[in-house]
This record gives structure tokens, sequence and C-alpha cells, in this order.
């Protein structure tokens, strides 16, 4: 069985601040862990993924996941927040031959003060 | 090249009544998906289609649900007849590939269901 679990259904940061979004999964085989946001109006969009290669990876608009097995984590972060980036933000995993069968997180809403 | 497109993007009816959203996946995707999202909670998993035969439908809540993939192109998802509980934004996603790690999902924008 699988779980992610995303602490704090709303973030609220500064312009220019660190942005970091918690997800925990839980998962019995080898994860494979995604980001997606999603957009006012729009749908989804995939921000990166990890599949078993590197732990530190990075995405699109300057957003990196850092995958730590020992604490079941993968928290996404960007070291300066800017106004667009203000979206929900959906952690999800998945595992290997399950296909596009992913189980996701609550959400968390990033707003972002200028 | 054009997106997943979903139809209609909010519809609202009464209890009781039907419903049918449509999906268009992005062309040359065999893969397609029904994703559902409740007010209030995450994103569930409805189903899977390769081409017109469903792979995984374990999602799908109960059997006023009724999802079909004619000629292996656009998707519909019916309810009936739709109950309160079924108010919600059901996504649809498309992929070339079914393994996550080979392609990713793209998603559409959603459709809005309100049924009063």
């Amino acid at each position: 069985a699988q779980s992610v679990t995303q602490l704090g259904s709303h973030v609220s940061v500064s312009e220019g601040a660190l942005v970091l979004l918690r997800c925990n999964y839980s998962s019995s085989v080898p994860p494979y862990l995604f980001w997606y946001v999603q957009y006012p109006n729009q749908g989804l969009q995939l921000l990166l993924k990890y599949t078993s290669a590197a732990t530190l990876v990075k995405g699109i608009n300057g957003f990196e996941a850092e995958f730590k097995k020992s604490e079941t984590s993968f928290h996404l972060t960007k070291p300066s927040a800017h106004m667009s980036d203000a979206a929900e933000y959906f952690c999800a995993v998945t595992g290997y031959n399950q296909g596009g069968k992913l189980i996701f997180g609550q959400g968390t809403e990033l707003s972002v003060k200028p | 090249e054009a997106g997943v497109t979903q139809f209609p993007s909010h519809s609202v009816i009464e209890k009781g009544q039907t419903v049918t959203l449509r999906c268009d996946p992005i062309s040359g995707h065999d893969n397609l998906y029904w994703y559902r999202r409740v007010m209030g909670k995450e994103i569930k998993f409805l189903l899977h289609f390769v081409k017109e035969s469903k792979q995984d439908e374990s999602g799908m809540p109960n059997n006023r649900f009724l999802a079909e993939r004619t000629g292996g192109t656009y998707s519909t998802l019916k309810v009936q007849p739709a109950e309160l509980e079924d108010s919600g934004v059901y996504f649809c996603a498309s992929s070339r590939d079914s393994g996550v790690d080979t392609g990713e999902l793209f998603f559409g924008e959603g459709s809005r269901l309100t049924v009063l």
C-alpha cells in the first residue's frame, strides 16, 4: 500500500524567501515520486520526478526535491520565491509497473506575499 | 501540439440527473486516465485505458460511473444517476508510455461537477 502526506494545506512566504513544501510518503515497494503544480484555471503540470536515479532532483522553474529514504520524505524547495509561484502543489507516489496510477497528497496552497 | 482537453469545464446538475464528461487526450497517447478530486480531499485515481481497453478500473466508486473510450481516441465518463457526493473536479490525463519512468502524465484543466 502507498500513501502520501503533505504537511500544511496552506503555506505563505514572502517574495524572495525560501520555499519549502513538505511531503512524506509510505510505500511497500520502491517508490517513484512526483511533484505537480496547478496554477489557477490550468491543469496539473509536472514539476519534477524521482525514479530511482539521483536522489536530488531538479525540476522546472528553479524547484528541486531530495529523496530521503531514511526519512521517507520528498520535500520540495526553491531558494527564492517569485510571485508567479503562487499555486497549489501536489506530491504523488507510485511504484514500478503501476503505470500512471498515482497516489496524491492533499495538496499545499502556496501564497507569495510581495 | 494541443494538450489534453476536457469538456465541459463546469457542469451543474440536479441530483438524479445524468452527466457525461469528455476528454480528448494528446494525439498519439495510448494511455488515458481519469482522476477525481472531491472538495477538500486528495486527487484520486479512477481508471486507466490503454487504447480502447480498460487496464485498471479499481478506483471507480460504484456502478453509477461508466467510462468508455471508443476507438481508442477520446473518452467519456458518464455519471448516472448523479448523487451529491459526486461533486468535485474530474481530471483527465494522458501519456504516451504507461511506465512512469519513461513518460509523464499530461493533465487537462478538469471538469468541475456540481450536483445540487
